[in-house]
């Protein structure tokens, strides 16, 4: 079974500029997360899809950050404009639901100089 | 609010002891509890699941206990090795997972 694909893996960019990151979750999964990671920290959510629809978008901050996912598949996160303190690495994962077990992709590192 | 702890942040041992690392949350109101194991640069893999009605659960050189009245669990690695040097992160799942800081642990030969 492949797991949990994304990309890029790096990126690096200035500040004010916009990128996008894609992820496709492991087939047949309903329920789409992504995840902050700043250095040393713990992941924190930024947004939750259940099929196409978003559950928890809460902490995502919504003048900058954008996510869709499209026909309840693929997701991309977009960053428009990007600040330095976005710097960090955004991990995208996927589950059967909301209570099950959550598995991650490799994740891509962002760095904003 | 949801708020989880590791400790310690940082261990280093040599090969061979066993080891036990910890994880307290503030809410029990939880669905079940993850641990993690991250490497430098990489994604999250998944060790164990423990559901809110269990008591623990075992793979391999693997141990974690969860006590969800009293806000604990515990993750114990059997006759440790360089190779599990990685970060541990634990989870609790209130419909979104909350993460701890993290576990950095170093096994020397």
């Amino acid at each position: 079974e492949a797991g949990v694909a994304q990309s890029p893996r790096y990126k690096i960019i200035e500040k004010r500029q916009s990128v996008a990151f894609w992820c496709n979750p492991i087939s047949g999964h309903a329920t789409l997360y992504w995840y902050q990671q700043i250095l040393g920290q713990g992941p924190k959510l930024l947004i939750q899809f259940q099929n196409n629809g978003v559950v928890d978008d809460s902490q995502l901050p919504k003048d900058r950050f954008s996510a869709e996912r499209l026909k309840g598949v693929d997701s991309t996160l977009k960053i428009q404009p990007a600040k330095l303190e976005d710097s960090a690495v955004y991990l995208c994962a996927s589950s059967s639901g909301t209570v099950y077990e959550q598995y991650f992709g490799p994740g891509t590192r962002l760095t904003v100089t | 609010k949801q708020e989880v702890t590791q400790i310690p942040a940082a261990l280093s041992v040599p090969e061979g002891e066993n080891l036990v690392l910890n994880c307290s949350f503030t809410d029990s109101a939880i669905y079940n509890l993850q641990w993690f194991r991250q490497d430098p640069g990489k994604g999250l893999t998944s060790l164990l699941l423990i559901q809110s009605s269990q008591r623990e659960q075992t793979s391999g050189r693997l141990n974690a206990s969860l006590d969800k009245s009293s806000g604990r669990s515990t993750l114990y690695i059997a006759a440790s090795q360089p190779g599990d040097s990685a970060t541990y992160l634990c989870a609790v799942n209130t419909d979104k997972l909350i993460f701890g800081t993290g576990t950095r642990l170093q096994v020397f030969p």
